[in-house]
């Protein structure tokens, strides 16, 4: 089955440290992206790539890295630079193609700061 | 710049009762408009979306929304709901002129009761 896979489902990160979250897609998208989601405020944008080797900061993306190797893949880097990164992160990828490209999610991975 | 407002935080209604979840935006330039469901600790799934035509857009478990204009809502409505459909709900707007950025607003949680 195609779809969006994020590992792992929940994550525990000593203050400090640098943590990375996996997402993987077999939809051939071209376009991923990573969402924060905390609660109350809906999700918001961190990075988002449109193709192989170059990506874009989103609105928050103070504290984040990525990088895209490769088309089915968006890993994101939650750095110790990052002051609350307890959260709810949601990969998402879609096409990119005539004037409207719907983006689909993963299961999302939970980080929480001991 | 565009931003979404969704005034409810919390609805809570009795199962088989009708409910409607409210959703106003900003926006400068004409925007595609959608709204999603997120059950707890999952992603996000599409529930509905309008993109042109028809102002009542229907989607997926009996919803339908209707895009005001004159307005700017989007309100997402459900004659009968059921106890499955409890989950948060989101509405989020694109600019029609770069749909990668979605815009969320801060979700509401539909609450059913027996």
């Amino acid at each position: 089955d195609g779809g969006i896979t994020q590992s792992p489902k929940y994550l525990f990160r000593k203050e400090g440290q640098n943590v990375t979250l996996s997402c993987e897609q077999n939809l051939n998208h071209d376009a991923m992206y990573w969402y924060r989601q905390d609660p109350g405020q809906g999700l918001r944008l961190i990075y988002y790539s449109q193709i192989v080797n170059d990506f874009q900061k989103g609105d928050i993306a103070e504290g984040y890295s990525v990088s895209r190797e490769k088309k089915e893949s968006f890993p994101l880097t939650v750095t110790s630079a990052q002051k609350n990164p307890t959260a709810f992160y949601l990969c998402a990828s879609s096409m990119i193609q005539g004037y409207y490209n719907e983006q689909f999610f993963g299961p999302g991975t939970r980080l929480t700061v001991l | 710049a565009q931003s979404v407002t969704q005034l409810d935080s919390q609805v809570p209604v009795f199962e088989e009762a009708p409910v409607e979840l409210r959703c106003n935006y900003s926006s400068s330039v004409s925007v595609y408009l959608f709204w999603y469901v997120q059950y707890p600790n999952q992603g996000l799934q599409l529930l509905l979306k309008y993109l042109s035509g028809s102002t009542l857009v229907k989607g997926i478990n009996g919803f339908e929304a209707e895009f005001n204009k004159s307005q700017t809502s989007f309100h997402l409505r459900k004659p009968s709901v059921h106890i499955s459909d409890t989950a948060e709900y989101f509405c989020a707007v694109t600019p029609v002129d770069s749909s990668y950025k979605l815009i969320f607003g801060s979700g509401t949680r539909l609450l059913v009761r027996p």
